[in-house]
């Protein structure tokens, strides 16, 4: 089946770097995508990896290593709007694109 | 503004009653989905569309239609609902994008409640 596991819920603090994680087994890769979603709102596009490697976009980086089956999503100097839930999709081999249950990321003064 | 928009943004409806929960997009995409979202259980392909008169099935069409006859719409319909169709719904297209990323552009939602 396919899968894409993420951590549940994280803590930081203002100003601080995060790291999440997300693994995956699909059928196929075609792309892997994180979103950005605060409460009763859409997700919001941050950034996509296709190629292994570190994609830099500002505050954000995305890397993916796809020998692993593998991609992180790093966030600097961490704001309080940053408090949100971050989404892991993968696109499989039918270009279908397949969510992780997201991970909710709570950043305290 | 490039946009997806939906309509209605919240419903409470009861069971059996049918429903359309309209969704256009005005970005020339060739690809729209509709997805539900549920505590704990993340974001889950109800069906989509590559194009006009194609559609499939994604994980969880059980009790919902589509249809997509132009381009822009792409109308969620609820022949009968139930209370377990209590969701969060999205709407999202996509096309080619910068890079080639065919990210997707997620409408506002719509809360729909069946009591």
């Amino acid at each position: 089946g396919q899968n894409i596991d993420q951590p549940t819920e994280m803590t930081a603090t203002e100003g601080a770097i995060v790291q999440i994680n997300c693994t995956y087994q699909t059928s196929g890769f075609n792309g892997l995508f994180w979103y950005q979603q605060h409460a009763g709102e859409a997700p919001t596009f941050l950034s996509y990896n296709v190629l292994d490697g570190l994609e830099e976009k500002g505050r954000f980086s995305s890397f993916l290593s796809r020998s692993k089956g593998y991609s992180y999503l790093l966030l600097k100097e961490l704001q309080m709007k940053d408090s949100a839930s971050y989404l892991c999709a993968v696109r499989d081999n039918t270009d279908k694109l397949i969510f992780g249950t997201g991970t909710r990321l709570q950043v305290f003064p | 503004e490039a946009q997806v928009t939906q309509n209605p943004r919240y419903l409470i409806t009861v069971t059996g009653k049918k429903l359309t929960v309209t969704c256009s997009q005005n970005m020339n995409h060739e690809y729209m989905s509709w997805y539900r979202q549920d505590p704990g259980l993340g974001l889950r392909q109800i069906y989509y569309s590559m194009n006009v008169e194609v559609t499939d099935k994604g994980d969880v069409p059980e009790g919902y239609k589509v249809s997509r006859k132009e381009k822009r719409n792409f109308p969620l319909i609820l022949e009968s609902p139930s209370p377990n169709q209590t969701s969060l719904y999205f709407c999202a297209s996509s096309g080619e994008g910068t890079g080639n990323t065919y990210e997707q552009y997620f409408g506002p939602g719509t809360r729909l409640t069946v009591t």
